[in-house]
């Protein structure tokens, strides 16, 4: 039992690069998130998606696209990879909205 | 708009000694509150969560928080540190009528406990 599996853990990227962060939960939690965390920010919210099939903006969807592939899957895209988007971004999971949400380890990305 | 602060950027304890980690909120009706813990290079873990009830509410590694309304102050306490405490701890508030996806979660304070 994984819990939230994201990968890659580590990505380089050249400006204007693009990537698929991708997340995994076998917790069969009907909710996932997308955060970036940077120092001294907290985290803050890039997308979400209530269930499968729907996904919403959160505070910091600029440059940045998702897919809910299925129940398990919700992966994050970035089309052309900034210097600002440099970041540790985390998924995570939860069984409905009123829930504590149960995160994956991150992946530390850094954009040159 | 919900808003959530932790004034220390980092606070250090001796083992054994009691340890407070202060967080206080805004929001514009009643509060769902939430601590999480982020060891290095791992994701946040949930330690605990006020929602109705019990002002006081209990939650992993020996942790409490007490929830104060008149106040609002959500502070994270335990009574005797361990150096495998020391980690990154966050707070997070929403309102009751909204989504878990307008959670705010607050800057983090560094929990440093010394053997």
């Amino acid at each position: 039992n994984a819990g939230v599996t994201q990968t890659p853990k580590f990505q380089v990227l050249k400006t204007g690069q693009s990537m698929t962060l991708q997340c995994a939960q076998d917790m069969n939690h009907n909710s996932m998130y997308w955060y970036r965390q940077d120092p001294g920010m907290g985290l803050r919210l890039i997308y979400y998606s209530a269930s499968e099939g729907t996904t919403d903006k959160g505070e910091v969807p600029n440059g940045y696209n998702v897919s809910r592939l299925n129940k398990r899957e919700f992966s994050l895209r970035l089309e052309s990879a900034a210097p600002s988007q440099t970041s540790v971004y985390f998924c995570a999971t939860n069984r409905d909205s009123n829930n504590e949400a149960f995160f994956g380890q991150g992946t530390r990305l850094t954009v040159v | 708009a919900q808003s959530v602060a932790q004034p220390e950027d980092q606070v250090n304890v001796a083992e054994g000694n009691p340890l407070t980690v202060k967080c206080t909120y805004s929001v514009s009706g009643n509060p769902y509150l939430f601590w999480y813990v982020q060891y290095p290079n791992r994701g946040l873990q949930f330690l605990l969560k006020y929602i109705t009830g019990d002002n006081l509410v209990k939650g992993s590694y020996g942790f409490e928080a007490e929830f104060n309304k008149s106040q609002t102050s959500f502070h994270l306490k335990k009574p005797s540190a361990l150096v495998s405490d020391s980690a990154l701890y966050f707070c997070a508030v929403r309102d009751k009528n909204t989504g878990f996806q307008k959670l705010v979660f607050g800057t983090g304070t560094r929990l440093l406990v010394s053997p």
